[in-house]
């Protein structure tokens, strides 16, 4: 059965941090990884992975990939109160997505 | 439309009713994917359809759950003789080809 395990499952940190969110994964047919942020109830879209070592970055978020030790990390730089939200890791197999628990994240001011 | 959108955005039912979910996709994607997500978990994965026809309905949990998509375009998600279990947020997504957008999902309570 596919797994997606993410850690932690939560945590608290100022304004201005820099946090890691991590995935690991165990699936079969591996295609793809992605990351979604949900705020309230729809995930949205920030990256997909495919490939190892191959950085993606927009504005103060990046992710990258290691499909050798099959997990992920997003980056957050410099946050904001905005970035409060659950941060949802999942593999694509043949079109399923598997998710994972999430990551809640609360950046206080 | 510019999003998927998903109505009623709430539904309250009681045990034993039967309740239809209705998913518009965005437009030109010929991909769906219905998931649902209870408190505190990830969405789990319940049915994908390309085009009209289901490729993959191995995440319904029962019989009790039927989905369509008749015209390739809109679906509807159908729950027969609910459960309180059945309470969660019914999301649905489409993709064209790759990464999925997900609409705002509707929040299912069973009395």
């Amino acid at each position: 059965e596919d797994k997606v395990v993410q850690s932690p499952l939560s945590l608290v940190v100022h304004e201005g941090d820099t946090v890691t969110l991590n995935c690991s994964y165990e699936v079969t047919n591996f295609r793809s990884l992605l990351w979604y942020k949900q705020e309230k109830k729809a995930p949205t879209f920030l990256f997909m992975l495919t490939s190892s070592g191959i950085e993606k970055k927009s504005g103060r978020l990046s992710s990258i990939l290691d499909k050798k030790e099959l997990f992920s990390i997003l980056n957050i730089t410099a946050t904001q109160t905005g970035d409060s939200a659950i941060y949802l890791c999942a593999t694509g197999a043949n079109s399923k997505l598997t998710f994972g628990k999430g990551i809640t994240l609360s950046v206080r001011p | 439309g510019a999003g998927v959108s998903q109505t009623p955005s709430n539904k309250v039912t009681e045990k034993g009713k039967y309740v239809e979910l209705r998913c518009d996709p965005i437009s030109g994607h010929t991909a769906l994917y219905w998931y649902r997500q209870s408190l505190g978990q990830g969405p789990e994965f319940l049915i994908y359809f390309q085009g009209t026809g289901a490729a993959d309905d191995s995440g319904l949990p029962n019989d009790r759950f039927f989905a369509v998509r008749p015209e390739g375009s809109v679906s509807t998600l159908k729950i027969q003789r609910t459960e309180r279990g059945d309470s969660a947020v019914y999301l649905c997504a489409s993709s064209l080809a790759g990464e999925q957008f997900f609409g705002p999902g509707t929040r299912l309570t069973v009395l």
